[in-house]
């Protein structure tokens, strides 16, 4: 168990440009969530999957944002004509419904926009 | 909805005890509580469900106040591994959706 896997690490873009954020989940987990985290705040919660169903979407995300989750593995995060209110850390989470709850994030992608 | 946290901030000396406390006006299914150094992921500490069962392990345990809605964080004779962001999560249901805090910051000196 590798833990949850998340790439690129960094990303630098510009303004207008469209970037796409993978996530790989711990293998057995069939939740997953996606949380955007910017400095001195707490993860903001984006989205949440369970297996291949987006089950919740929050209010604050524009039509801008869209992610997916094919065949209830990997999941990716698209954010189209990046704003730079974008910039911030893209935290994915999984977990196994049944279980404690626990969340096991990964390390997060980080987003610049100039 | 965002819970509230407090205090914001909380120096230490090692050996020393904290209490971090958050609260939600909505009626919570269950809180948890993660911690986050810098630069890393948060990771999990506990989690509390309705019932206002206290958990923990070691010297760090928690308590959740159902009535109020209410939960606390305790950390007796801290260590300098204890430093990081703390943050509270609620949950609604049982989806295992967070809403985070904004977190509280613990710093341990020697």
């Amino acid at each position: 168990d590798t833990g949850v896997s998340q790439n690129p690490r960094h990303k630098i873009t510009k303004r207008g440009q469209n970037v796409t954020f993978r996530c790989d989940p711990i293998s057995e987990h069939n939740r997953l969530y996606w949380y955007r985290q910017t400095l001195g705040q707490g993860p903001e919660f984006l989205t949440y999957f369970q297996n291949e169903a987006q089950l919740e979407k929050s209010r604050l995300l524009s039509d801008r944002f869209s992610a997916e989750r094919p065949k209830g593995s990997f999941s990716t995060l698209e954010i189209q004509r990046t704003e730079q209110g974008d910039s911030a850390m893209y935290l994915c989470a999984s977990s196994l419904s049944g279980e404690t709850g626990e969340l096991f994030f990964g390390e997060g992608s980080r987003l610049t926009v100039l | 909805q965002q819970p509230v946290q407090s205090p914001q901030a909380v120096i230490l000396r090692e050996g020393e005890d904290a209490v971090i406390n958050c609260s939600s006006s909505k009626a919570l299914y269950s809180v948890h509580w993660y911690r986050q150094k810098h630069g890393e992921a948060p990771v999990f500490l506990m989690i509390l469900l309705k019932g206002g069962e206290q958990k923990g392990h070691e010297k760090i345990s928690a308590s959740f106040n159902e009535k109020k809605q209410q939960s606390s964080l305790y950390l007796t004779a801290s260590q300098l591994s204890y430093s990081g962001t703390y943050f509270c999560g609620t949950e609604m249901d049982s989806s295992y959706k967070l809403i985070f805090g904004s977190g509280t910051r613990l710093l341990v000196r020697p």
